[in-house]
């Protein structure tokens, strides 16, 4: 149980483009989701949390017009890297929580690479 | 403010060895303590969990124990494998939006 998948996995784009990532909870209901972004060899950095139904909170220095994200259902929240450029370049990892509990169930992440 | 320190790596060491990471915290309030463990290009997975004082999670068997006095959630295998080789990140939160991470620990097992 506690199943998280995202897709892609692996995405290339060109700058300028926009890039829509994918977060499901398989097996739960995740009222809030969070997304992190992780450099080469460095700890997660968390980027926004979403609770269903409502706007993502941003930490700060994340740009909310830049990194759009949508939690429109129970099972699924979207990020979009919009006009994506060489620094946005990075490992993104999706987790999920179900209400009222402590532990985060991790997706397995996708790989941006912006040309 | 709330933080995790966890002992910084690389580790190596040789198949069957013993394992120790260091993690230590503080914290405002009670939360819960967890151990994640990332294969290479891959997510993280849930590796163990404690979530009060003197509990102790376990799994594939790596121990750590919530120890409250110390702040301390140390994580511990017998006898490490290849297979083990992985970055582990000690973390701790509770049901609210507070999560915290340490660093991880990169962790080589040579045959």
């Amino acid at each position: 149980g506690a199943v998280v998948s995202q897709h892609p996995s692996r995405v290339i784009c060109k700058s300028g483009t926009s890039v829509k990532i994918e977060c499901r909870s398989l097996d739960f209901q995740a009222t809030t989701m969070f997304w992190y972004r992780q450099f080469p060899k460095q700890s997660l950095m968390l980027m926004a949390t979403s609770n269903e139904g409502s706007k993502a909170t941003y930490e700060q220095g994340v740009e909310k017009d830049k990194f759009l994200i949508n939690h429109a259902s129970l099972t699924l929240s979207t990020l979009t890297v919009t006009s994506a450029h060489p620094e946005d370049s990075s490992f993104y990892i999706c987790s999920a929580r179900v209400q009222n509990t402590d532990t985060q169930y991790f997706g397995p992440g996708t790989r941006l690479t912006v040309l | 403010g709330d933080s995790v320190t966890q002992m910084e790596g690389p580790v190596t060491l040789s198949e069957e060895a013993f394992l120790t990471i260091n993690c230590t915290y503080t914290a405002t309030g009670y939360p819960s303590l967890f151990w994640y463990v990332q294969y290479p290009g891959e997510g993280l997975q849930l590796l163990l969990k404690a979530t009060k004082a003197d509990d102790k999670g376990s799994n594939k068997g790596f121990e750590a124990t919530y120890r409250k006095e110390t702040t301390s959630f140390h994580l511990e295998k017998g006898s490490v494998q290849v297979s083990d080789s992985a970055v582990y990140f000690c973390a701790y939160g509770n049901t609210g939006n507070q999560f915290y991470f340490g660093t991880g620990t990169s962790l080589t097992v040579i045959p």
